[in-house]
């Protein structure tokens, strides 16, 4: 199956920017979404880019480049509220079956 | 809107065991999948149901299985239960089955199998 990779934890303070990189295979996937999940909770949808480029939405942004198998997510103005993992994953097949990677834990600090 | 809600929120069972998991997806949506999520890690794809009929099977012994009723909602069954079967149950739902549709995920039934 594919590798998605994406870093562990990453710690910023309120009011800062913060980037969370994925990367994966570049052959497989039909676009990449973006899932916040707090602690305890269901993962919720911020993303889903099928194009290459930057897709704006609030202070979240989420980039893709299918040709280098890697995208972003930019968290602005980070709010205590932001503290939660973020999931990025790929759809496998063509029924959209979901393959994630492990999360990346955002820590905001005061 | 109702989102999707899952059955029961948390339970308790002893390993051998068997448990069964509920799920009602978003009325219109036709297309249910279940995910296992351990600690510390993404979730993993267990199954894909549309229309009834299963459309995609994870890497996950045949102690699990599922069914999706007419009424589009589903169940999994898990039958002799071990203590690595202790994660959150996550069911999403979309409204067809292409892959640029978006899962919306059920608050999740957390098992702890002892």
């Amino acid at each position: 199956g594919q590798n998605i990779d994406q870093p562990t934890e990453m710690t910023a303070t309120e009011g800062a920017i913060v980037q969370i990189n994925c990367t994966y295979q570049t052959s497989g996937f039909n676009g990449l979404f973006w899932y916040q999940q707090h602690a305890g909770e269901a993962p919720t949808f911020l993303s889903y880019n099928v194009l290459d480029g930057l897709e704006e939405k609030g202070r979240f942004s989420s980039f893709l480049s299918r040709s280098k198998g890697y995208s972003y997510l930019l968290l602005k103005e980070l709010q205590m509220k932001d503290s939660a993992s973020y999931l990025c994953a790929g759809p496998t097949d063509s029924w959209g079956k979901l393959q994630f990677g492990a999360g990346t834990q955002v820590v905001v600090t005061p | 809107d109702a989102g999707v809600t899952q059955s029961p929120t948390h339970l308790i069972k002893t390993r051998g065991q068997q448990v069964t998991l509920r799920c009602s997806p978003i009325s219109g949506h036709k297309s249910v999948s279940w995910y296992q999520q351990v600690l510390g890690q993404g979730p993993q794809f267990i199954f894909q149901y549309y229309e009834k009929e299963e459309r995609g099977r994870g890497n996950f012994p045949d102690r699990f299985s599922a069914r999706q009723f007419p009424n589009y909602s589903s169940e999994l069954n898990v039958n002799a239960l071990l203590l690595g079967d202790s994660a959150l149950y996550l069911c999403a739902s979309k409204l067809g089955h292409g892959t640029q549709e978006t899962q919306y995920f059920g608050p999740g039934t957390r098992l702890l199998v002892l």
